[in-house]
């Protein structure tokens, strides 16, 4: 069974770095694309960008390039989201997915990230 | 940038049919997949390549695309499947990048 499990619920301040993380279990994790969506307070989802673990090849949502950083470490299973300066527009909930074909397949359960003075 | 454009709500009474929209320029050339999200709920994908069924997904729950335009069809929808469903695509440029639409609020009253 694919798992995909994401690291605990954050409150940071603005200006403060971040690093969330997910751990795949279940399947090849150095095979599939794996990748966040953000999901702002009452809002839809966005697709902000992917990785693949085998050779750490990633794209960004032009909204997203620039503002965050997606990593990989293939020696535990585990894809990394990452800001440098968090703002409090950066509140919202954080799905890790990982991608069969060119789209989610499966999802994470979420990690609230709330950025707040 | 690229733009997936869904009604913002649906509402239907219980057993009748539901269709959902999606549109897009890429639509002709590329798959739409369907999530479902309940409220605090994660996403789960119910309809993937526009009309394929994950297994669990229950058979009144259906896809279909043509042109510019897909659609996520419930027949008989039921209480339960009020939600928010989200449209989802790639564009046309070839480089994995995803999109989704905006979302659709299913009530089924």
């Amino acid at each position: 069974e694919v798992q995909l499990v994401q690291s605990g619920a954050e409150v940071k301040k603005p200006g403060e770095s971040l690093k969330i993380s997910c751990k795949g279990s279940g399947y090849s994790f150095t095979s599939y694309w794996i990748g966040w969506v953000r999901q702002m307070p009452g809002k839809g989802l966005e697709w902000m960008g992917i990785i693949y673990p085998g050779d750490s090849d990633t794209r960004y949502s032009p909204s997203f390039q620039g503002q965050v950083t997606i990593s990989a470490d293939k020696s535990i299973s585990t894809a990394y989201l990452q800001w440098s300066s968090l703002k409090a527009s950066d509140t919202a909930m954080y799905y890790c997915v990982r991608h069969g074909h060119t789209a989610p397949f499966n999802w994470g359960q979420g990690t609230l990230v709330t950025v707040s003075s | 940038s690229y733009e997936l454009t869904q009604p913002p709500s649906v509402s239907v009474s219980p057993g009748q049919t539901a269709r959902i929209t999606c549109s897009g320029d890429a639509l002709p050339k590329k798959y739409a997949y369907w999530y479902q999200q309940k409220s605090g709920q994660a996403p789960v994908l119910v309809i993937y390549e526009d009309s394929k069924r994950p297994s669990g997904i229950p058979e009144r729950f259906s896809g279909s695309s043509s042109g510019t335009m897909a659609t996520l069809t419930i027949s008989g929808a039921q209480v339960e499947d009020e939600a928010d469903y989200y449209c989802y695509s790639t564009d046309s440029s070839g480089n994995h990048r995803g999109v989704f639409g905006g979302g659709t609020k299913l009530t089924v009253l």
